[in-house]
């Protein structure tokens, strides 16, 4: 079983909408969460830390369910820009080491 | 500005043959790591390092290793490339343990035939 499994997607969506997609962990013991960003063949870039009340940053807001082992992103006014692989990592905290997902691909279009 | 650079960026070679990957990075950072990104998989991690002559198994670190000589660089060495490590490789860095964000480097896309 896959340490962090993501729908893989597309999420296809206009520019305005709204969307919304999850990612599940297998370590209970996890402690640090986080949204990654790849554009299509560059590196990652770290879109935003999870807290365990939920966070926004701008149009993107996470969330965290413990007892349900998983982590969500959301995108509100989807722009253009917004066109990439979402990919959910998950640290523990004892060895510092980051789990990745296999990313969830999302395409706006005009 | 600081950054963290990759070479090459691309590289074509043949099953058998020793191949090593650079990274090199000006952030002073301790921490420096090693994955590879394949269809259906995660980045997945090969080798990583909190410092230099320190250097440590990933999940996937068959085939390959690493040395750590000073701050800046982690090379990656694949010493009998395989066919199944054709793959992108990414090298990122951190400042410290405790400290998240890993920065990643601009990727090799690696052939092996």
């Amino acid at each position: 079983r896959k340490e962090v499994e993501q729908d893989p997607g597309p999420f296809n969506v206009p520019e305005g909408a709204t969307v919304a997609f999850n990612c599940t962990y297998s370590n209970s013991a996890s402690q640090s969460f986080f949204w990654y960003r790849q554009d299509c063949r560059k590196e990652p870039k770290l879109l935003m830390s999870v807290y365990s009340s939920g966070n926004e940053d701008g149009r993107f807001t996470a969330q965290l369910n413990r007892a349900s082992q998983y982590i969500s992103l959301l995108i509100r006014d989807s722009k253009l820009s917004d066109s990439a692989t979402y990919l959910c990592v998950v640290m523990l905290r004892e060895d510092y080491k980051l789990s990745f997902g296999a990313g969830t691909t999302v395409t706006v279009r005009a | 500005d600081a950054e963290i650079t990759q070479s090459p960026r691309h590289k074509i070679t043949e099953t058998g043959r020793q191949v090593t990957l650079a990274c090199h990075q000006t952030w002073n950072h301790n921490n420096m790591f090693w994955y590879r990104q394949d269809l259906g998989h995660g980045l997945r991690l090969i080798h990583y390092s909190y410092g230099v002559q320190d250097t440590n198994k990933g999940e996937v670190s068959d085939g390959y290793s690493v040395s750590r000589s000073n701050t800046e660089d982690l090379p990656l060495t694949l010493e009998s490339a395989a066919s199944s490590q054709t793959s992108v490789y990414f090298c990122a860095s951190s400042f410290d343990k405790s400290y998240n964000e890993q920065f990643f480097g601009p990727g090799t896309r690696l052939t092996v035939l």
